[in-house]
């Protein structure tokens, strides 16, 4: 079974620009969830989706971040623009959606805003 | 603001010693999930323990909850040199609210 997949990897940018992030959940899967993790802490949830509804978004700077999943499949993250204290890994988990169930991550974006 | 806490915030061990790591949260639990994130990768779901149960085993994974004390712990015997990464609990609260992660424990196992 295919795991959860999230490109890119890596990405450098400068404050004010802005960048995507990319995500595809495992098949199946319902419920798609972005994290936010600062260097040293534990993951921070950005924002939920139930299939293609959000169920969460009450910790998502709105300002500057948006997502999207549409057809209820993959789904991009958005900064727009970046600022210093962005720079954090980005997580993407989806699990198959009751509450509490067991998340699936992958690898994860980690990004730096110079 | 992060419901489960963990304690120690680092650990480090010989390998072949057993690895003790704590978790203390504040609100009712449907259930707590322990998590491992090796250094650059993301996190990977260990075991899961439901408010309705006191101990689970999973290989070398101990975990017990002690919902009175609203604390749980995570005991790994005979460690091992791969066991070394960061582990998280995750607490999946009664009022239905998202699973919160903790700070984590860094884990080093010396060879």
């Amino acid at each position: 079974e295919a795991g959860v997949a999230q490109s890119p990897r890596y990405k450098i940018i400068e404050k004010r620009q802005s960048v995507a992030f990319w995500c595809n959940p495992i098949s199946g899967h319902a419920t798609l969830y972005w994290y936010q993790q600062i260097l040293g802490q534990g993951p921070k949830l950005l924002i939920q989706f139930q299939n293609n509804g959000v169920v969460d978004d009450s910790q998502l700077p709105k300002d500057r971040f948006s997502a999207e999943r549409l057809k209820g499949v993959d789904s991009t993250l958005k900064i727009q623009p970046a600022k210093l204290e962005d720079s954090a890994v980005y997580l993407c988990a989806s699990s198959l959606g009751a509450p509490g169930d067991i998340q699936y991550f992958g690898a994860g974006t980690r990004l730096s805003v110079l | 603001s992060q419901q489960g806490e963990e304690d120690p915030q680092a650990l480090s061990i010989q390998e072949g010693e057993n690895a003790t790591m704590n978790c203390s949260y504040k609100t009712s639990i449907n259930n707590l999930q322990w998590y491992r994130q090796n250094s650059g990768r993301g996190l990977v779901h260990l075991i899961l323990i439901r408010s309705n149960e006191r101990e689970k085993h999973s290989g070398r994974l101990r975990v017990t909850l002690d919902t009175s004390k609203k604390s749980s712990s995570l005991l790994i015997t005979a460690s091992r040199a791969a066991d070394t990464a960061s582990y998280f609990c995750a607490t999946d609260p009664r009022d239905n609210s998202k699973l919160t992660f903790g700070k984590g424990i860094t884990l080093s196992v010396r060879p």
